[in-house]
């Protein structure tokens, strides 16, 4: 069954600290795409990374950078020198290529508190 | 600026009355969603559309009806029979394809509290 975990149900850090998001998902499927997504105070979820799974380049984007590892099916994501402003909620999400079916697996997500 | 909206942003309810959320974007997507978010969960999806006139339950449909007579809206009816409807409710948009992957973007969310 298609499942996305994140272990870590909140996290506290110091401003400056680095921090990682651990996401491990499971699938049948050889095809399939990877989110991430940063629900700050206000609600609204904010689209941050998608990748595909013929795709293990890791990416960096700023300060945030994610580690795509296949053989142990996990999707983690790091933010580098935190800041008060990373203070969120984030969620990992997959989404199956599943002929007729539509499918977009959330995790519970996790909360991180970055302190000043 | 191209975005979703959702009205109203905080919604009280009595039990046992029907109440109607409502989404609306102009981003020109085919495809529009709705999730329900409780405390220290995941997103858990009630209803979805793909094309104008069409629409595909959910995981938890149950106690709940959609219309997309629109394009651009695709609003959300919360009924009486919904036993648990306290919630934050989250739609969502995407551009539709075959493989059914593309990436959603949300609206600011719906808080609904029954009283």
């Amino acid at each position: 069954a298609q499942k996305v975990t994140q272990a870590q149900t909140e996290i506290s850090v110091v401003e400056k600290e680095d921090v990682t998001l651990d996401c491990v998902y499971e699938t049948r499927d050889t095809t399939y795409y990877l989110f991430w997504y940063k629900q700050p105070p206000s609600g609204e979820l904010v689209f941050l990374i998608r990748r595909n799974s013929f795709d293990e380049q890791n990416e960096i984007s700023g300060r945030y950078s994610w580690n795509f590892q296949k053989s142990t099916s996990s999707f983690n994501f790091t933010i580098t020198a935190s800041q008060v402003v990373d203070s969120a909620v984030y969620f990992c999400a997959l989404s199956e290529v599943t002929s007729g079916t539509y499918k977009y697996i959330f995790g519970t997500g996790t909360r991180l508190k970055v302190l000043a | 600026d191209g975005g979703i909206t959702q009205s109203p942003k905080y919604l009280f309810r009595k039990e046992g009355q029907n109440v109607t959320l409502s989404c609306e974007q102009n981003l020109n997507h085919d495809a529009m969603y709705w999730y329900r978010q409780d405390p220290g969960q995941g997103l858990r999806l009630i209803y979805y559309s793909q094309i104008v006139n069409d629409f595909q339950k959910g995981d938890i449909a149950e106690g709940y009806s959609v219309s997309r007579e629109k394009k651009e809206s695709f609003p959300l009816t919360v009924t009486s029979a919904q036993k648990n409807p306290t919630a934050f409710y989250l739609c969502a948009s995407s551009v539709f394809s075959q493989s059914n992957t593309d990436t959603q973007y949300f609206g600011p969310g719906t808080r609904l509290t029954v009283l």
